[in-house]
């Protein structure tokens, strides 16, 4: 089993529409989380953190964490062509393991079409 | 907040030669930089992990001797490629990590650098 694992997609959605990208994770002591998007031919850029369970929202962002499930998404209100590209899911690892690195999903893709 | 740099941004060199790359924090002290590869198509692999003046940590597969890593200073990490060779040719993206309160670990990556050598 995977570390962290999201469903590589591509997910597609109509403008407007709401779009949902799941992942999840093994290590139940996992404390910190977070979603990545990356445009083709760019370096990830951070869109959200969580660290607690429940929802956090942030402009059309927001992340939904369940620990007890091992499961975190986020969810993109209002789609817009421009939200298209691959979705990182991140864990940082747990500190008795490699100390402090970030875990990936393979990512999502999300297309968003006019 | 939370800017990482990258330069050079692109690089093209012959084969042998060495090329370094530089990575700073803008705006914050990073207690930990990270340097990343990726092939296209394919997901981000982790090379090493720095800390502020001590020794980078490598991955398991990559060559410390060929990828040399300097973490100068909180704002400051440089990686140099020896030697490079074609299939050195990849995406080396560095990030940040920024410690707010003694939970909250951000990292933010730098716009990367595109290393093509002939």
């Amino acid at each position: 089993q995977k570390e962290v694992e999201q469903n590589s997609g591509p997910l597609s959605v109509p403008e407007g529409a709401i779009a949902s990208l799941n992942c999840t994770y093994s290590d139940r002591v996992s404390q910190s989380f977070f979603w990545y998007r990356q445009y083709s031919g760019k370096s990830p850029e951070l869109i959200m953190s969580i660290y607690s369970n429940g929802d956090k929202e942030d402009g059309r962002f927001t992340a939904q964490l369940n620990k007890a499930s091992q499961y975190v998404s986020l969810l993109i209100r209002d789609s817009q062509p421009s939200d298209s590209a691959t979705y990182l899911c991140a864990v940082i690892a747990p500190v008795s393991g490699n100390t402090g690195k970030l875990i990936f999903g393979q990512g999502t893709t999300l297309q968003v079409k006019p | 907040g939370a800017v990482v740099s990258q330069h050079p941004s692109w690089v093209i060199c012959k084969s042998g030669t060495s090329v370094k790359i530089e990575c700073r924090s803008l705006d914050f002290q990073a207690t930990t930089m990270f340097w990343y590869r990726q092939f296209p198509k394919q997901s981000l692999m982790l090379m090493a992990t720095s800390n502020e003046g001590s020794k980078a940590t490598y991955e398991q597969g990559v060559e410390k001797d060929k990828f040399l890593i300097n973490h100068a200073s909180l704002t400051l990490s440089t990686l140099t490629v020896t030697s490079a060779h074609p299939e050195d040719s990849s995406f080396y993206i560095c990030s940040a990590r920024r410690r707010r309160g003694s939970s909250f670990n951000e990292q933010f990556f730098g716009p990367g650098t595109r290393l093509t050598v002939l």
